[in-house]
């Protein structure tokens, strides 16, 4: 399995600009995580999946955020509008209930 | 609700010496323990994991980690730093119950000198 894939790795835009954050989760896994990086903050979970169901959301920042998980091999993570305070690097992980793997993470800037 | 404490936001070993990484921890149920170690510019990857059995546990990259129930700790341990060990390392907390949900440390970043 090619692990984890989230797309894009950098994204660089505009204060009021629509983000979207893709993820392709580990095929048979039945949990997807987003997390968020900062130096302040540190490693922040932002929301889970169960089954393709959000379970947990309580750490979404906003209603400028939200997420999506349509099918068990993809997920979004959407900022409308961006803010500068959100640039941070965000990192997707997949789990089969024993270990969670992450993704490279997409490093976004907003300027 | 579950919290990890890693003391010391950076530490500086020499190559050669002992790395020692503390962690401590709070749950209020059986913890599951881990460690990742995250290089520049990449993800998450896990060096070692505590479920059940033996407290002492072996990693990858030649480190280890004892948890002590006694104590709440899950220190992590190296015998020999490497210049490839600089890096950064999380400790965290899983909650089985939802689906391994973690809950991660301040982390501490590892200057290796030569």
């Amino acid at each position: 399995d090619a692990g984890v894939i989230q797309s894009p790795r950098h994204e660089v835009t505009e204060m009021g600009q629509e983000v979207t954050l893709r993820c392709k989760p580990i095929s048979g896994h039945d949990y997807l995580f987003w997390y968020r990086q900062t130096m302040m903050r540190g490693l922040e979970l932002l929301i889970y999946f169960n089954n393709n169901v959000p379970i947990d959301d309580s750490g979404m920042p906003e209603d400028r955020f939200s997420a999506k998980m349509p099918n068990a091999s993809f997920s979004t993570l959407k900022i409308q509008p961006s803010e500068p305070r959100d640039s941070a690097v965000y990192f997707c992980a997949s789990s089969d209930r024993r270990e969670q793997y992450f993704g490279p993470g997409t490093r976004l800037t907003v300027t | 609700a579950q919290s990890v404490t890693q003391l010391g936001s950076h530490v500086s070993v020499s190559e050669g010496a002992l790395v020692l990484l503390r962690c401590n921890y709070s749950s209020s149920v059986p913890p599951y323990l881990f460690w990742y170690v995250q290089y520049p510019n990449q993800g998450l990857q896990l060096l070692l994991k505590y479920t059940t059995g033996a407290t002492l546990v072996k990693g990858i990259n030649g480190f280890e980690a004892e948890f002590k129930k006694s104590e709440t700790s899950f220190h992590l341990t190296k015998p020999s730093a490497h210049m490839s060990d600089a890096a950064e390392y999380f400790c965290a907390v899983s909650d089985q119950a939802a689906g391994n949900k973690l809950t991660f440390g301040g982390g501490t970043r590892v200057l290796v000198k030569p």
